[in-house]
């Protein structure tokens, strides 16, 4: 089956720093990736959708300066928070379209990194 | 916009059934999903609708009703592991046909 992993699944860091979050599609070729963030006892809120080579697009609210995407190949997109503060400490989840799209359910999801901002 | 409300929480007992709602108001409509997620993992899926009526997956089914805007999730024979949270998403038909997910359900089961 279609796999998605993710890097780190937790990281810890100081405020003010920028932390990069790779989300990758193991066995099959995603053009199309979202980003996803969930705070505690909520549900998942896109933040942004990432086409292979093109820039990304932002949700309503989700600063693109802030949460820098970058979908550099069919196979991998990066999520760097810029200057992270304590209230992005956050899970964040990333998922994968197939290139071959079709089908009930082609959107698959990593399993999560847990960003922590001291 | 979008606007796709559940529950905020539920309790059943181990063997029960329990039906989780979800309603939603949505620009454009390519599908219904029902996802499960246990805390601190990302969701699975559980099921998907596009066309009225009932799909049936073994202890798991779903319901979908386009023009009423409403769907169900039905667990049946409830185990322990069931506790978790369950999120009804809906697909876009335009553009990126993104997932956008409901406010999600808790669901305990107690023995």
């Amino acid at each position: 089956g279609a796999v998605v992993s993710q890097h780190p699944s937790w990281v810890i860091c100081k405020s003010g720093t920028s932390v990069k979050i790779e989300c990758r599609s193991l066995d099959f070729q995603a053009t199309t990736m979202f980003w996803y963030r969930q705070f505690p006892k909520q549900s998942l809120m896109l933040m942004a959708t990432s086409n292979e080579g093109s820039k990304a697009t932002y949700e309503q609210g989700v600063e693109k300066d802030k949460f820098l995407i970058n979908h550099a190949s069919l196979t991998l997109s990066t999520l760097t928070v810029t200057s992270a503060h304590p209230e992005d400490s956050s899970f964040y989840i990333c998922s994968a379209r197939s290139q071959l799209a079709g089908g009930s359910h082609e959107q698959f999801f990593g399993p999560g990194t847990r960003l922590t901002v001291l | 916009g979008q606007n796709i409300d559940q529950p905020t929480e539920m309790t059943a007992t181990e063997g029960a059934i329990v039906q989780i709602n979800c309603t939603y108001q949505t620009s454009g409509f390519n599908g219904l999903f029902w996802y499960q997620q246990h805390a601190g993992e990302a969701p699975t899926f559980l099921s998907y609708n596009v066309l009225d009526g009932l799909e049936e997956k073994g202890r798991f089914s779903s319901f979908l009703s386009r023009s009423k805007g409403y769907s169900y999730l039905l667990l049946k024979e409830l185990q322990m592991k069931d506790s978790a949270s369950y999120l009804c998403a809906v697909r876009s038909n335009t553009g990126f046909q993104k997932l956008v997910f409901g406010t999600g359900t808790r669901l305990l089961v107690s023995p």
